[in-house]
């Protein structure tokens, strides 16, 4: 069966701080991508998607970048963090090509900016 | 552009209620329609799903049918128990190719209390 996981579940960074979150997944090949945060009293907001190595689509503009080294790793960063990043974010993954698929999302990091 | 209405929370049940979770949608193409659980400190778990018209999603005693005559997929659930409390997602997705994004609601929080 397939798995997710993201890491780490919680992380407390200063402004002005490097980011890295990492997702992976297993149990499927080629599998679309996705990064979304989810900020304190709203729904989810779609950051960036993939459906393949290298290929990254980004739906907000921001201090923020995703990159998919390998088929299953999907990774967020930033240089350097502002108070707003601060939030929950998800990695959820797709089957490759379907519209009717659901999205399957991991446990989620915690982030919070001081 | 596609979007997801849901009902405002917080809703507050005794244990054993009915509950009813009202989700209106506006799409530009055809959507798959879904529900998702997120359990405090957790991700989004899928719930239910309905593709197509008429389809009736279930899971856990949970139910929701896709109405395209009045764009509504409503969750219910004859008898909550106090391990329902979470919030709840209604989401949409659009079928084809090229398709990637789940338009999500804004959630509603449901407390259920003995």
């Amino acid at each position: 069966s397939q798995t997710i996981h993201q890491w780490p579940a919680t992380l407390v960074q200063p402004v002005g701080s490097p980011l890295s979150l990492e997702c992976t997944v297993e149990g499927t090949s080629n599998p679309n991508l996705y990064w979304y945060r989810q900020a304190a009293g709203r729904g989810l907001q779609l950051l960036f998607y993939s459906v393949g190595i290298g290929q990254i689509s980004s739906e907000v503009p921001q201090n923020l970048s995703a990159s998919r080294p390998q088929d299953r790793q999907f990774i967020l960063s930033s240089k350097k963090l502002l108070l707003s990043d601060s939030g929950f974010y998800l990695c959820a993954w797709s089957v490759e090509g379907r519209g009717n698929q659901p999205q399957h999302f991991g446990d989620g990091t915690r982030l919070s900016i001081l | 552009g596609d979007s997801v209405t849901q009902m405002e929370g917080p809703v507050t049940l005794s244990e054993e209620a009915f509950l009813t979770i009202n989700c209106t949608y506006t799409a530009t193409g055809y959507p798959s329609l879904f529900w998702y659980v997120q359990y405090p400190g957790e991700g989004l778990q899928l719930l239910l799903k309905a593709t197509k018209a008429d389809d009736k999603g279930s899971n856990k005693g949970f139910e929701a049918t896709y109405r395209k005559e009045t764009t509504s997929f409503h969750l219910e659930k004859g008898s909550v128990q106090v391990s329902d409390s979470a919030v709840y997602f209604c989401a949409l997705r659009i079928s084809g190719a090229g398709s990637y994004q789940l338009t999500f609601g804004k959630g509603t929080k449901l407390s259920v209390i003995p």
